[in-house]
């Protein structure tokens, strides 16, 4: 058990291009969750996922936003059209069952120029 | 809806001393987990302690303690014989047994630890 994996650490694009982001979270997992972070602020819920289910979306996650998780496995969070202001910290966390623990990913850290 | 304020936007103690790092919350529910997370300059997010809320007993891990209040609705963390390692962003986070079992973070206190 390697914990949660995040892929890429750092992206830096220009602002309009699309991103994709990947976490595998930590295998058996079925919960699995989208924060985003700016600097000197805490983690805000972007949404979760019960195995393949999409089962809530924070209002903070505008339609650029799309996240996926086909296989009730690793996920994916898309961002298109990037603009300046999705600069932040990306988190990807996961858990095993219900109201057990919550474990988090290095992130990836998003620079849009 | 979940709020969690921490007051102290940065702290700082002398090695081998005792720093408590303070936090209150807003809730009408009555079944929650309270956290604190630590995050170094890594920025990867560590699990320090969780708190049940129907559990009166304050929860310890080595030199990390716990004052739950829940009338009060506070969540103060207290760090025993301070080391350099300490040195981090501290949130302080609120989870609700339901409902996702999502996190609601406050803003962080930023601890450091001098030698």
């Amino acid at each position: 058990d390697t914990g949660v994996s995040q892929d890429p650490r750092h992206k830096i694009t220009k602002r309009g291009q699309n991103v994709t982001f990947r976490c595998d979270p930590i295998s058996e997992h079925n919960r699995l969750y989208w924060y985003r972070q700016t600097l000197g602020q805490g983690p805000e819920f972007l949404t979760y996922f019960q195995n393949e289910a999409q089962l809530e979306k924070s209002r903070l996650l505008s339609d650029r936003f799309s996240a996926e998780r086909p296989k009730g496995s690793f996920s994916t969070l898309e961002i298109q059209r990037t603009e300046q202001g999705d600069s932040a910290m990306y988190l990807c966390a996961s858990m095993g069952s219900p109201n057990e623990k919550l474990f988090f990913g290095s992130g990836t850290q998003l620079s849009v120029l | 809806a979940q709020t969690v304020t921490q007051s102290q936007p940065e702290m700082s103690v002398q090695e081998a001393e005792t720093v408590t790092l303070s936090c209150t919350y807003d809730t009408s529910e009555s079944n929650y987990y309270l956290f604190w997370y630590k995050q170094p300059p890594s920025r990867q997010m560590i699990l320090v302690i969780r708190q049940e809320a129907y559990k009166q007993q304050n929860a310890t891990e080595n030199r990390f303690s716990v004052n739950f209040q829940k009338a009060a609705k506070s969540f103060s963390l207290k760090i025993s014989d301070s080391q350099l390692g300490d040195t981090a962003m501290y949130f302080c986070a609120f989870q609700l047994m339901e409902y996702g079992n999502k996190l609601v973070f406050g803003a962080g206190t930023i601890l450091r630890v001098k030698s």
